[in-house]
């Protein structure tokens, strides 16, 4: 079976730009969270998305959005980026909302921006 | 706020040694789950070992253990006999069960680049 698939997997953007990030979960889940890792730190939570609706966000700007489709894949889209906006973007899926069950991750996108 | 903190940054063992990597917490709440996760390089995080806090016993996964001391909120994951896979960032993680809301919010530590040398 299918892991967790993010798009792309590397990307350049300059500030100022919008970018979109796509995740598959496994096929299943209905769960979709996403995460931002900043290099040498610990993942920090954006948001979590279940049965296409927002059920968490993190302390992250409005810059920051995201949606669930009817197949339960997700987009997350930064606009207006910033330097400080360059990190591995994770995303993890799982059967439950509740997050107290394995949540599992793809590879991340990583994006720099310029 | 519930915050995780990992003390060591790094941390090196021999081949088929033990070492323990720390990990401190802080929360109000009583019930909630505690996770090691791993990331390889370049690869993917994957779950170690889950503890559920309401559970006195120490959980085990294979050469993976914890100490869970819920008084002083600390859970240490203990590796035994040390692989060259096993080097990685390891991540120590909270999430809280307030009422079933805390929606996939995992908490993460800073994280411990374990080196395992041959």
């Amino acid at each position: 079976d299918a892991g967790v698939t993010q798009s792309p997997t590397h990307l350049i953007k300059t500030r100022g730009q919008h970018v979109t990030l796509r995740c598959s979960p496994i096929s299943g889940h209905k769960s979709v969270s996403w995460y931002q890792q900043v290099l040498g730190q610990g993942p920090q939570f954006i948001f979590q998305y279940y049965e296409k609706e927002e059920r968490g966000r993190g302390n992250f700007p409005d810059r920051f959005s995201a949606r669930q489709f009817p197949n339960y894949s997700s987009e997350l889209n930064v606009n207006a980026l910033l330097l400080g906006d360059s990190a591995l973007y994770l995303c993890a899926s799982s059967f439950s909302h509740s997050g107290t069950g394995e949540l599992f991750f793809g590879e991340g996108s990583r994006l720099t921006v310029l | 706020a519930q915050t995780v903190t990992q003390s060591q940054p790094e941390m090196s063992v021999q081949e088929a040694e033990t070492v323990t990597l720390s990990c401190t917490y802080d929360t109000s709440e009583n019930n909630y789950y505690l996770f090691w996760y791993k990331q390889p390089p370049s690869r993917q995080m994957i779950l170690v070992i889950r503890q559920e806090a309401y559970k006195q016993q120490n959980a085990t996964e294979n050469r993976f253990s914890v100490n869970f001391q819920k008084a002083a909120k600390s859970f240490s994951l203990k590796i035994s006999d040390s692989q060259l896979g096993d080097t990685a960032m390891y991540f120590c993680a909270f999430i809280g069960n307030a009422g079933g809301t805390s929606y996939g919010k995992l908490t993460f530590g800073q994280g411990t680049i374990l080196t395992v040398h041959p």
